[in-house]
């Protein structure tokens, strides 16, 4: 099965920081990678699928990009909203996520 | 709007049948796919299998043998049946609509929590 890490696993930042998370994958995933949030006690939202395609209603502070083996989440201009935990996940083959990121407040 | 609603038994006992059912509302089951995933208090997601309106499955292989997923579009339903289930099988089980034929998931249900213990 294909295998995700993310780093970091949690990250502290203040509003209106810029935020990079990374996703590797065991093996490549071409561009099948999505990224989702989730905050205490909800459901994951789509944000980003196809490794770059941002979701209908998302913010355009959310940016995704990477091919293969590697691929990023980028928030900019963080906002209070945005405090949550951040998963990626694979649909290369089956499915499978991350273990999460935590963005905290600073 | 569609929303996803899941139903079933908060407490399941070991090596019993855990029994669950996805409710869409404002929308048809039909022409979509629908996956179950879980997440266990704490951790991270895990996807489960996912069930297409046709009634056509696929199941993460490490529930093989174990999972049955189902569709009624009568009822607009989807249903998920997870058999002899042990306290590693205690989590938060929630259903997500795919996105097209693609194994991403654009809209979710807020999930239950089943607790497995005798």
């Amino acid at each position: 099965d294909i295998q995700l890490t993310q780093s970091p696993s949690t990250v502290s930042a203040s509003v209106g920081d810029s935020v990079t998370i990374t996703c590797r994958a065991s093996e490549s995933l071409s561009i099948w990678l999505a990224w989702y949030q989730q905050k205490p006690g909800k459901a994951p939202t789509l944000l980003i699928y196809k490794g770059s395609t941002l979701e209908s209603g998302v913010p355009s502070r959310f940016s995704g990009s990477g091919a293969g083996t590697e691929f990023s989440l980028t928030i900019t201009s963080l906002q209070p909203d945005d405090f949550a935990t951040y998963y990626c996940q694979q649909y290369r083959r089956y499915v499978s996520f991350g273990p999460g990121t935590t963005v905290d407040m600073k | 709007q569609v929303q996803l609603r899941v139903s079933g038994p908060g407490l399941v006992k070991p090596s019993e049948t855990l029994s669950l059912t996805c409710t869409v509302s404002g929308g048809s089951i039909s022409p979509s796919y629908w996956s179950w995933m879980r997440q266990a208090p704490g951790k991270g997601l895990e996807w489960i299998g996912y069930v297409h309106y046709t009634g056509r499955t696929s199941y993460n292989p490490l529930f093989s043998g174990r999972i049955t997923l189902s569709a009624d579009t009568s009822t607009n339903q989807v249903s998920l049946n997870l058999s002899s289930v042990t306290a590693a099988d205690t989590a938060v089980y929630m259903c997500a609509r795919q996105g097209g034929s693609y194994r991403y998931f654009d809209l979710w249900g807020r999930g239950t929590l089943v607790t497995v213990s005798s």
